[in-house]
């Protein structure tokens, strides 16, 4: 059973508009939200995370939405650079201190010039 | 400059045989993890380590065992390697004690068994 979904397996937006990269998870006990980025041939490397206490967390061009009412978060990058082009995992954290994530499946994003 | 390295970025190995992949950190993490990535399928935990010697299974343990006995050092170990072994092998290392510290990952190993 997915617990954390990434629905969308792709996505591809011009050089400059906004992208929208879209995570549902289904355990309510999820307190702690990441976004990780992944080229080819190289590890994840980690983006931008989120607090379930918070509903927004912003870092330069990236911005992480929560709502936890419908058990949903996203990540929105203004504007998208080529560079931008790698999949993206959604992953959270269960509550209790556990350091384990559960990762979705990824959407690969990309951006053409 | 933190890093996590892998022992091998790509390995070919036969149905069978004992396999073994290591991973190095030089950033005294407490923690460490194996994943595998398949298409479809995003990143699976195979096994993590909170501590040296000890560990806990991931999602996916099957198949799979591990040792660390020292802090810096984390091995990935396929008894018998078979087919549906066949991935792209991911470590990572995080400091202990809050689920917020971010994962450092290696470059990754693809391993293919035929």
């Amino acid at each position: 059973d997915q617990q954390v979904k990434q629905n969308s397996p792709s996505l591809s937006v011009q050089e400059g508009r906004i992208s929208i990269l879209n995570c549902d998870y289904t355990n309510s006990m999820f307190d702690y939200f990441l976004w990780y980025k992944k080229y080819p041939a190289e590890g994840p490397t980690f983006l931008i995370s989120i607090s379930s206490i918070k509903d927004k967390n912003e870092d330069g061009r990236f911005t992480v939405f929560l709502n936890k009412s419908a058990k949903h978060l996203s990540l929105h990058i203004v504007p998208s650079q080529p560079g931008d082009s790698a999949v993206y995992f959604c992953a959270a954290s269960p509550q209790g201190g556990s350091e384990k994530l559960v990762f979705g499946k990824g959407t690969k994003l990309t951006v053409n010039p | 400059d933190v890093k996590v390295t892998q022992s091998s970025r790509y390995l070919v190995k036969r149905t069978g045989e004992k396999v073994f992949l290591e991973c190095v950190q030089d950033m005294d993490h407490e923690n460490m993890f194996w994943y595998r990535q398949d298409p479809g399928l995003g990143l699976r935990l195979i096994y993590f380590s909170y501590d040296v010697k000890m560990k806990e299974k991931g999602d996916i343990p099957e198949g799979y065992s591990v040792s660390r006995e020292k802090k810096e050092r984390f091995s990935l170990i396929l008894e018998s390697a078979s087919t549906n072994q066949t991935s792209m092998y991911l470590c990572a290392s995080s400091r202990g004690g809050r689920a917020e510290y971010e994962q450092y990952f290696g470059p990754g190993t693809r391993l293919t068994v035929t």
